[in-house]
């Protein structure tokens, strides 16, 4: 256990419905970051806040995807109108930004199926 | 081509055999991180390196910067030590990790 947790850790869901997950980092770390990893790849990164701050977004961030640090601690990812070639995993890290090389925490990841 | 690619992409040792999986990348760097993933998706940090080598336990790390270019090494390896294996580097201006496509080790008794 990194300190890192995500809720749910499994979501199956119908095309075209919405998805919300949750992930807390671990509490002193200002940094949190999303990336989602399909099934036999890497993980790719999505997006990345300092604090509440979202500072980066990847072009795979389309617009049905959206995510929040709305009090700079939890964090939220919110994918709408899910389609098929959203099923992955998707994985929270979390780091002190004190320095540039800070490590990243990863949580156990939520495991997004849509049918 | 994959800004980080790692060899080879499948392993399957006996125990007791040193294993090595090597990381290239093309991008430049400010870190590198060997990270172990089992199946389920937990990742867990192993090394992170800017220089030089580190050792934990029976397992070492070394890079090479001007070569661009990382190993992992495990030594007597285990069937424990069965995992998908990632090299991810950070670029200098950025705090976001890219990630190669992992090693799978399986490593039988």
């Amino acid at each position: 256990d990194t300190g890192v947790s995500q809720d749910p850790r499994h979501k199956i869901t119908k095309r075209g419905q919405n998805v919300t997950f949750r992930c807390d980092p671990i509490s002193e770390h200002n940094r949190l970051y999303w990336y989602r990893q399909t099934l036999g790849q890497g993980p790719e990164f999505l997006t990345y806040f300092q604090n509440e701050a979202q500072l980066e977004k990847s072009r795979l961030l389309s617009d049905r995807f959206s995510a929040e640090r709305p009090k700079g601690s939890f964090s939220t990812l919110e994918i709408q109108r899910t389609e098929q070639g959203d099923s992955a995993m998707y994985l929270c890290a979390s780091s002190l930004g004190l320095v540039m090389n800070n490590e990243q925490f990863f949580g156990p990841g939520t495991r997004l199926t849509v049918l | 081509k994959n800004e980080v690619e790692q060899s080879p992409q499948n392993l399957t040792a006996q125990e007791g055999e040193f294993i090595t999986i090597n990381c290239s990348y093309s991008v430049g760097i400010s870190a590198l991180h060997w990270l172990q993933q089992h199946p389920g998706g937990g990742i867990v940090s192993l090394f992170m390196l800017s220089s030089g080598k580190k050792k934990h336990g029976r397992l070492i790390a070394t890079i090479n910067i001007q070569e661009k270019h990382s190993s992992l090494h495990i030594t007597a390896s285990h069937p424990r030590d069965s995992a998908v294996y990632i090299c991810a580097v950070r670029g200098g201006a950025t705090n976001k990790l890219i990630f190669g496509t992992g090693t799978l080790l399986a490593v039988q008794p």
